[in-house]
């Protein structure tokens, strides 16, 4: 079975550029997330899908920072315009259903020059 | 005060030794206990899931929660130089996990 996967592994942009993540989760999990870890800090959550829908965004810095699962499939995040504070790596993970028991993928390291 | 709390090492022990990593939280509402190890530019691979208190074992690991006192531990019994990387706790709260800040482990040949 394949695991979660990320496109693409390493995005160098300037600030001002837009980037687009991708995540592809397990087959068969309808739960979703991205989490983020910046330079010293922790991972931290940004949101949580069920399906297409947004379960949580609590997560989300700003409003430069946008997420979306199309069919309950594939998710993308999309950061514009893109900030030097921006910079770190960004995992996507899936859960099949109820709690605990995420799959994160290798990430993808956005840096912001 | 950050919700969860880790030592971040490094850590270094010889090859074959017990390893103990542990992790605080101060939210009485975590429920689910999770260990994730990390390695160099990978993403975190799950290791152990425990819910509420209790012991877990796992071939040479063993997950502890003792929510009385809001500690969590990871025991690797005979830890071999592979199981260098980091060890990341991390807790469930309503569906998002909170993670620490993760030990660097080194295990030494």
């Amino acid at each position: 079975e394949a695991g979660v996967t990320q496109f693409p592994s390493h995005s160098v942009i300037e600030k001002g550029q837009t980037v687009t993540l991708r995540c592809d989760p397990i087959s068969g999990h309808d739960n979703l997330y991205w989490y983020r870890r910046v330079m010293g800090k922790e991972i931290k959550f940004l949101l949580h899908f069920v399906k297409e829908s947004k379960q949580d965004e609590s997560g989300m810095p700003n409003n430069r920072f946008l997420a979306e699962r199309t069919g309950g499939t594939y998710s993308t995040l999309k950061v514009q315009p893109a900030e030097l504070e921006d910079s770190g790596v960004y995992f996507c993970a899936s859960m099949y259903s109820g709690l605990g028991e995420q799959y994160f993928g290798p990430g993808t390291r956005l840096t912001v020059t | 005060q950050k919700e969860v709390e880790q030592d971040p090492g490094p850590l270094s022990v010889p090859e074959g030794a017990i390893v103990s990593l542990n992790c605080t939280y101060s939210n009485s509402a975590f429920q689910y206990f999770m260990w994730y190890r990390q390695y160099s530019r990978k993403g975190p691979e799950l290791l152990m899931y425990t819910y509420s208190s209790g012991n877990k074992e796992d071939g040479r690991f063993t997950a502890q929660v003792d929510k009385s006192s809001k500690y969590i531990s990871l025991f690797i019994r005979d830890s071999q130089p592979s199981d260098s990387a980091t060890y990341l706790c991390a807790m469930d709260s309503s569906y998002k996990l909170i993670f620490g800040s993760g030990t660097r482990l080194l295990v030494r040949p």
